[in-house]
């Protein structure tokens, strides 16, 4: 079954340091993968996505993410954190054998203290 | 470019009730999608509509319905409203077919309150 995993329910990271939000996937199919981000009472708001190619993909905002097919994992970064980051990261795939449906990770509340 | 709207943005019902939610999806899409949010459940996918047909289905109840008109706004319908079913109903739209790596947009969510 598809599924999504993102181990840390919360990341707490002080202003200009690095962040990385974790995420895993298993999909039966290749993995068309996604990260989102929600702030309070707001919708998701797109960050990134990789498709295939290269295993660094940019985004918006100074975030980037790297795929790594041999640990299934596809990990949210950036080098340098700032307070409007702190929001909640969702990870989520596509399975090319689901059509449209986004399967979601647990989601990761990310807090940059000043 | 309009984004993605959702009418209402909050409501409050009454078990046994009925809620009708709407969503306009963005101008050119045809693929409408519908997800829950709970605290407990997280984001968990409800049903997908591509030019007025149910494309695909989550693992819900019969009490959760939808359907999609041919301007490709959508609705979705829960009836005999439960406590549980208290959560934000969030609508993402795509373009349509062959959108397995295009991004879906979300509009900014339906807050239900059952009481």
């Amino acid at each position: 079954a598809q599924s999504v995993a993102q181990p840390e329910d919360q990341v707490n990271v002080a202003e200009g340091n690095p962040l990385t939000v974790k995420c895993t996937y298993s999909v039966s199919g290749n993995p068309y993968l996604f990260w989102y981000v929600q702030y309070p009472n707001r919708g998701l708001q797109f960050l990134l996505k990789y498709i295939t190619g290269d295993n660094l993909v940019k985004g918006s905002y100074g975030f980037e993410a790297e795929f790594n097919k041999s640990q299934t994992s596809f990990h949210l970064k950036k080098p340098s954190a700032l307070v409007s980051d702190s929001a909640l990261y969702f990870c989520a795939v596509r399975d090319e054998n689901q059509g449209g449906k986004l399967i979601f990770g647990q989601g990761t509340e990310l807090s940059v203290k000043p | 470019k309009a984004g993605v709207t959702q009418t209402p943005r909050y409501l409050i019902k009454t078990r046994g009730q009925q809620v009708t939610l709407s969503c306009s999806p963005i101008s050119g899409h045809r693929s409408v999608s519908w997800y829950q949010q709970t605290p407990g459940q997280g984001l968990q996918f409800l049903f997908e509509y591509f030019s007025e047909t149910q494309r695909n289905k989550g693992n819900f109840p019969g009490r959760f319905s939808g359907r999609q008109f041919s301007n490709s706004r959508s609705e979705m319908n829960v009836s005999t409203l439960e406590l549980g079913d208290s959560a934000l109903y969030l609508c993402a739209s795509s373009p349509g077919q062959g959108t397995l790596a295009t991004e879906a947009f979300f509009g900014q969510g339906t807050r239900l309150t059952v009481v």
